[in-house]
């Protein structure tokens, strides 16, 4: 199995600011995947990190607005850039390991 | 268009009894599927999975069974026990994950007593 560690696990802030989540993970993992959780919606892949790569974004979500890194196998920042209320969401950093995916606690995020 | 469909918003089940959770998809590469549960203010677990290759796979009170044919999914609980109460997701991947998991909408539990 891999245990996820995501911080932090909730935070409120003003529109226009940024907040970078991280994860960190206690395997080395070749892919992360970053998620959103909106109200009332299913989990939406924002983008897959691969370490030593540029991130990949699903349609929808740009670097500007959702900036990742991933400096090594066990760790991953996304950051929300200039927040608006409708970024209000849980973002969600998981891993598959030997096939099986692992999420981090979740992030829950409240822009006022 | 939602690839992964769980068409049942909400679902009540009485304590003792089996709760049968349903998921349909419409992407014939999927060729993984897993089930997450989720508790209020938490990130979903993983509960269980079952590869394309199979049409049943169990772990205690939780059975899953794929009908590739239908296209469609479904989750046993057997017997449902308050503790089971939360929202139920359903997921698929394709290609060994490389394009990250497609879920469901999700499917919220609720075992009466």
């Amino acid at each position: 199995s891999a245990v996820i560690s995501q911080k932090p696990s909730r935070d409120i802030c003003q529109r226009g600011t940024s907040l970078t989540i991280q994860c960190q993970v206690d395997s080395q993992v070749t892919m992360m995947f970053w998620y959103r959780q909106q109200p009332g919606q299913s989990l939406t892949l924002i983008a897959t990190a691969n370490q030593g790569s540029e991130a990949t974004y699903e349609s929808g979500f740009v670097i500007d607005k959702f900036p990742i890194s991933r400096p090594n196998l066990t760790f991953s920042t996304l950051t929300v850039s200039n927040m608006s209320p409708e970024d209000s969401s849980i973002y969600l950093c998981s891993v598959e390991h030997n096939r099986e995916a692992f999420f981090g606690q979740g992030t829950r995020l409240t822009v006022v | 268009d939602q690839q992964v469909k769980q068409n049942s918003p909400s679902l009540s089940v009485q304590e003792g009894r089996i709760s049968i959770l349903n998921c349909d998809y419409t992407n014939s590469m999927f060729d993984y599927f897993l089930w997450y549960k989720k508790y209020p203010a938490e990130g979903p677990t993983f509960l269980i999975s079952i590869s394309s290759i199979k049409d049943k796979n169990e772990d205690g009170r939780f059975t899953v069974f794929l009908n590739k044919s239908a296209k469609h999914l479904s989750l046993h609980i057997v017997p449902s026990q308050p503790g089971d109460s939360a929202v139920y997701f359903c997921a698929a991947y394709s290609g060994g994950g490389a394009d990250g998991l497609t879920f469901g909408k999700g499917t919220h539990l609720i075992i009466q007593p």
